[in-house]
């Protein structure tokens, strides 16, 4: 199906352990974005990359990683998660950076 | 650097009442604006978009207007329907602004 997927929807981890975040994406976007959304926050930008290989830092990037070696994919690993890292995580992608940014359904991490 | 902020909420609101709800950004250049939406458990969906001054952007009866002498885009619908309850996102480029709760009564 066309558009954008993030997997898992929901997962669980320890204090510690590495997780990733997976987003895929059909229309070939340039531009693919990694943001998480906390209660009284809003949407922080974590990581954005502007073609496959090029990535660069957002607000919040501490404790994250991210790769983009194909231009529709683009996860997010969190190296050691702690509980600060609770958060709901979408993933977007655009055309071009000033273009609307269509967003996965979401995926939400709880770090116990 | 640019940002963007949005009126706090929540709003609540009876049906069939006027909707405003504020934004101000601080940008350099001209860049595009956007409203977005949220509805319960879902991602985000574009509501609306602006991609110049004076531009004005509407969809579902929602409009907002590219106002580039007050740095503004304030979003606004005459006539508001439970099912627009919802969390409002008012975005410049790659910064959303913090959301704003709409919740409507019947």
């Amino acid at each position: 199906d066309a558009g954008i997927t993030q997997s898992p929807r929901y997962k669980i981890t320890e204090t510690g352990r590495q997780v990733t975040l997976m987003c895929h994406q059909t229309w070939s976007h340039s531009y693919m974005f990694w943001y998480r959304q906390d209660l009284g926050h809003g949407l922080r930008l974590i990581y954005y990359s502007a073609a496959a290989d090029i990535t660069d830092k957002g607000e919040v990037p501490d404790g994250y990683v991210v790769s983009r070696s194909k231009t529709e994919n683009f996860p997010l690993t969190l190296e050691s998660a702690t509980r600060s890292q609770t958060s709901v995580y979408f993933c977007a992608s655009s055309y071009r950076r000033n273009t609307e940014a269509f967003f996965g359904q979401g995926t939400r991490l709880t770090v116990v | 650097g640019n940002s963007v902020t949005q009126m706090e909420g929540p709003v609540t609101l009876s049906e069939e009442a006027f909707l405003t709800i504020n934004c101000t950004y601080t940008a350099t250049g001209y860049p595009s604006l956007f409203w977005y939406v949220q509805y319960p458990g879902e991602g985000l969906q574009l509501l609306l978009k602006a991609t110049k001054a004076d531009d004005k952007g509407s969809n579902k009866g929602f409009e907002a207007t590219y106002r580039k002498e007050t740095t503004s885009f304030h979003l606004e619908k005459g006539s508001v329907q439970v099912s627009d309850s919802a969390v409002y996102f008012c975005a410049l480029q790659l910064i959303f602004g913090q959301g704003t709760t709409l919740q409507v009564k019947p």
